[in-house]
Order: C-alpha cells, then structure tokens, then sequence
C-alpha cells in the first residue's frame, strides 16, 4: 500500500489561476518532499518541507504540513501551461528506507 | 554537470531475454536509488545504495531482478528471463545522502518486453 497519497486524482486549470494538491500519509515523518514530473521526463524535486516546519515557500509553490492530521498541500499561484505536469508527495519511513511517491495528481493549465 | 545519465533511453527485449540498464549518478552523490513506473503501478521503489552497499532492497522482486554498485560511478540493474510484465519506464536517481534528501533523476529507461 502506498506510504502516502496524493488527491484528487487530476485537476483541470486556465493560465493565471491557482491550483492545489493535497497528500495525506501513513506514518510519523522527519521531512516529505515535493515533485514534480513532465511527460518525457524523471520527476524533479519541487520542495523539502521537515517535520519541524509548517510552510515553505519556492517562488509560486507553497507548501504546508500538518503533522497532526499527517498532512501536506502543494500551491501553485498565477499557473502557466509549463506547470503541466503529474505532482508527487514523497516520504519515507525513516533515512534507512528508500523513498516512496505518491500515485500522483494529474494537473492540467490551459492558455 | 550532466545529472543522472541513464543508459539506453529506449529497450526492446524478447521474452526470456535479460536486459541490463545503466546508471550513472551525478559526480559526489553517495546514494543511488532505483524505481519502475507504470500507468497501472506508479513510480514504484525497487532499491537503493549508499556508498555502494546496499541499504533497501524491499522493493525488489524477488526473482530475476538484481542490482549492483560496483564503483561510485555506475549502478546496474539486472532483469533475467523478461516478461511482457517488465515492461515500464526504469528511473535512476541520486542523492547526496539518505532518502529524506533530494532526489536527483535521470530520464529513465522505456523497457520493452515483446
């Protein structure tokens, strides 16, 4: 089963609007990441949010984390065509484990 | 830097056949992780080195694939007696460090069984 999930399964945008995408998780973390992948491509890391943090922010990507309710989101402001792309959450069971992703969420920007 | 090089991009193999892919990590990177994707799966962890030995293999089928780390500089991932089942994109990544570090991909390897 997965370690962590990201919802919903794919979101529909037009350019300028804003997105977000949720993840939810299974265990206690020190840290999970953000990424994002384009048709073609490997997935690219996007944000590093800890455990001991509640926010971080990369230019027009916001992330939060609940660790109460073992949760994250990712925001995307002012969208462009280019942020086309599948969204991963990731994390690990602990620094001996490897990283497991998501199934990802489908986003789409249309001009 | 060139990032992860991943090798061949594209490979078509006969049912039985093996197939081996190549991975080379960025330059410095201790940690080299391997995944397999699919529609159906997703980006499944298969295994990952650090510093060449092996640290998680929990992803690994347990016959027919094989991973090594023979020097810094190259990991391989072996598959015996293909199956149309295999068919997936294989990625590569490299960290500095442990998992809960960044993971640098490369562009993977579309493996076809036929």
């Amino acid at each position: 089963s997965q370690l962590a999930e990201e919802n919903p399964w794919a979101l529909s945008v037009h350019e300028g609007e804003s997105v977000t995408v949720n993840c939810s998780y299974k265990t206690s973390i020190t840290a999970l990441q953000w990424y994002r992948q384009k048709s073609g491509e490997g997935p690219a890391q996007l944000i590093l949010i800890r455990s001991n943090e509640r926010e971080k922010r990369n230019g027009r990507l916001r992330a939060t984390l609940d660790t109460s309710s073992q949760s994250s989101s990712l925001s995307i402001t002012a969208t462009r065509c280019e942020d086309t792309a599948v969204y991963f959450c990731a994390t690990a069971y602990n620094y001996a484990q490897g990283l497991t992703f998501g199934l990802g969420t489908r986003v789409s920007v249309f001009p | 830097n060139a990032g992860v090089i991943q090798t061949p991009r594209h490979k078509v193999t006969g049912k039985g056949q093996e197939a081996t892919l190549w991975c080379e990590p960025i330059s410095g990177h201790s940690a080299v992780f391997w995944y397999r994707q699919t529609i159906v799966q997703g980006l499944e962890f298969l295994t990952y080195f650090r510093n060449q030995a092996p640290i998680d293999d929990s992803g690994m089928p347990k016959e027919r694939f094989s991973a090594q780390m023979p020097n810094q500089s190259h990991s391989t991932l072996k598959i015996q007696s293909t199956q149309p089942q295999d068919s997936a994109v294989y990625l590569c990544a490299s960290s500095l460090g442990a998992s809960q570090n960044t993971l640098y991909f490369g562009a993977g390897t579309r493996l076809s069984v036929l």
